[in-house]
């Protein structure tokens, strides 16, 4: 069984459209995350929620929302996309000491 | 602000070389040390980690990395590479404890020729 894992693994959409990845860990972990990886790799934190609530936020646009149902699910809603938002949006999640992160094999949008 | 800087976009070795990767970070305290590797089309797997104690960690695929604080590096080895080995490493830094947010280096490329 896959630890974390996010769907879909690609999505391609038109600039303007709305879109949602969804992911989902069986680890019993209490803290998820979500990380936008850009066209150089560079790998920036964007949300943290640890048992459904958000604790970390960063400078992220809020046409970006995520969204805890429980905590093994955590799902990103993204509103007007952007050619800039085009990316690898990694899920991940960890037990709350954060001591290892556990990451999904990613989603890559494509925003035309 | 904690930060990583991985100087090597790039590195070729040849299979069998030995490998060193550089990690330079900047923290006000005791940091949480990380090294992860992205097979291509993958998520970040965990290499090692280093927390407190000895300053020579070891980790998974016979790689180990070296906590220096005078240096602020946390560089990672391998004695003898193999051709699997070729992906991207990212170091990382975090604070002590808890779920709080890790930075990542940019990342080094690692190409394996035979």
């Amino acid at each position: 069984d896959t630890a974390v894992s996010q769907t879909p693994k690609y999505l391609v959409t038109q600039m303007g459209n709305d879109k949602s990845i969804k992911c989902e860990q069986n680890l019993g972990h209490d803290t998820m995350y979500w990380y936008k990886q850009d066209s150089k790799k560079f790998l920036k934190i964007m949300f943290s929620y640890n048992n459904k609530e958000l604790i970390i936020n960063e400078t992220v646009p809020n046409r970006f929302s995520p969204k805890s149902p429980d905590k093994a699910h955590l799902n990103l809603h993204i509103n007007s996309l952007e050619l800039g938002d085009s990316a690898v949006y990694f899920c991940a999640s960890s037990s709350e000491r954060g001591e290892k992160l556990f990451f999904g094999s990613g989603t890559q949008l494509s925003v035309l | 602000a904690q930060s990583v800087t991985q100087p090597d976009i790039h590195i070729t070795v040849s299979e069998g070389a030995s490998l060193e990767l550089r990690c330079n970070y900047s923290y006000g305290a005791t940091p949480y040390l990380f090294w992860y590797v992205q097979s291509p089309g993958q998520g970040l797997q965990l290499l090692l980690k280093y927390f407190s104690g000895d300053t020579l960690v070891q980790g998974i695929k016979g790689f180990e990395a070296e906590f220096k604080r005078s240096q602020s590096s946390f560089n990672l080895r391998k004695p003898s590479v193999h051709w699997s080995d070729a992906a991207e490493y990212f170091c990382a830094v975090g604070p002590s404890g808890g779920y709080q947010k890790v930075t990542f280096g940019t990342g080094t490329k690692l190409q394996v020729i035979p």
